[in-house]
């Protein structure tokens, strides 16, 4: 059981927006601006899309931006484009000086 | 540019360990965070633990606790992953990942930030446990 919940399956259309959820609780989410989102493709190591809860990497496309309300961040992905199809995870400081993962959204780009 | 190559795939028995190294190439090692990062067959990313090789002390998730050993040595800029009382379960891609804290010294007193995101990532390391 991961310690984050995010949805197992999202979907949209090229050109489209689509937001990946991520709940936790105020020991983590909430109570930390330590949130981060990868991407990872089948076989590939994972490649971080988003740090401290809203910044972009260097070299990442500004379609990709994140944000926080209370116990949820949330990722979106904006002008949906094929390659932009693979597994995507959340991640979160916690209160025990560790970090947890959610367990993963699969966004299909139909 | 700076690279985190890990050692290759191991093919253990149940209840037998596994030593997995993670080397930096280029970059400061000392002043990294590195962690291990596992994930099972079709299953998500997992948080083992992780060390500060300049401070040399390791924490590990609660779920791992007794059972991994995360170590670094600066000499090499290699930090190391074992995982001891090996069961099917623990068959997995283990990943080290890197993240940058920030390291300062006040008045005598270092302190620490850490900013848990992780921007670079070896390829992995596949670990198969079988009879």
């Amino acid at each position: 059981q991961s310690a984050l919940t995010q949805p197992a399956s999202v979907s949209g259309s090229p050109g489209q927006s689509i937001t990946i959820s991520c709940t936790g609780t105020s020991s983590d989410v909430g109570g930390y601006n330590y949130v981060s989102w990868y991407q990872q493709h089948p076989g590939k190591a994972p490649k971080l899309m988003i740090y401290e809860v809203s910044n972009r990497p260097s070299g990442v496309s500004n379609r990709f931006s994140g944000s926080k309300s209370g116990n949820t961040a949330s990722l979106t992905i904006s002008g949906l484009q094929a390659e932009d199809e693979a597994d995507y995870y959340c991640s979160s400081y916690t209160s025990s000086s560790t970090l947890g993962f959610g367990g993963g959204t699969k966004l299909t780009v139909l | 540019q700076v690279q985190l190559v890990q050692s290759g795939a191991e093919v253990k028995k149940p209840g037998s360990s596994v030593k997995v190294s993670c080397k930096a190439s280029g970059g400061t090692f000392s002043s990294y965070a590195i962690s291990w990062v596992r994930q099972a067959p079709g299953q998500g990313l997992e948080w083992m633990g992780g060390i500060i090789p300049i401070f040399g002390t390791a924490n590990y998730a609660q779920k791992f606790q007794g059972r991994v050993t995360i170590t670094a040595d600066e000499s090499t800029s290699t930090a190391y992953m074992e995982l001891s009382s090996l069961r099917s379960e623990d068959t997995a891609v283990y990943y080290c990942a890197r993240d940058q804290p920030s390291i300062t010294m006040v008045q005598g007193v270092i302190i620490t930030t850490r900013y848990w995101y992780f921007d670079l990532w070896g390829r992995g390391t596949l670990v198969t446990v079988s009879s």
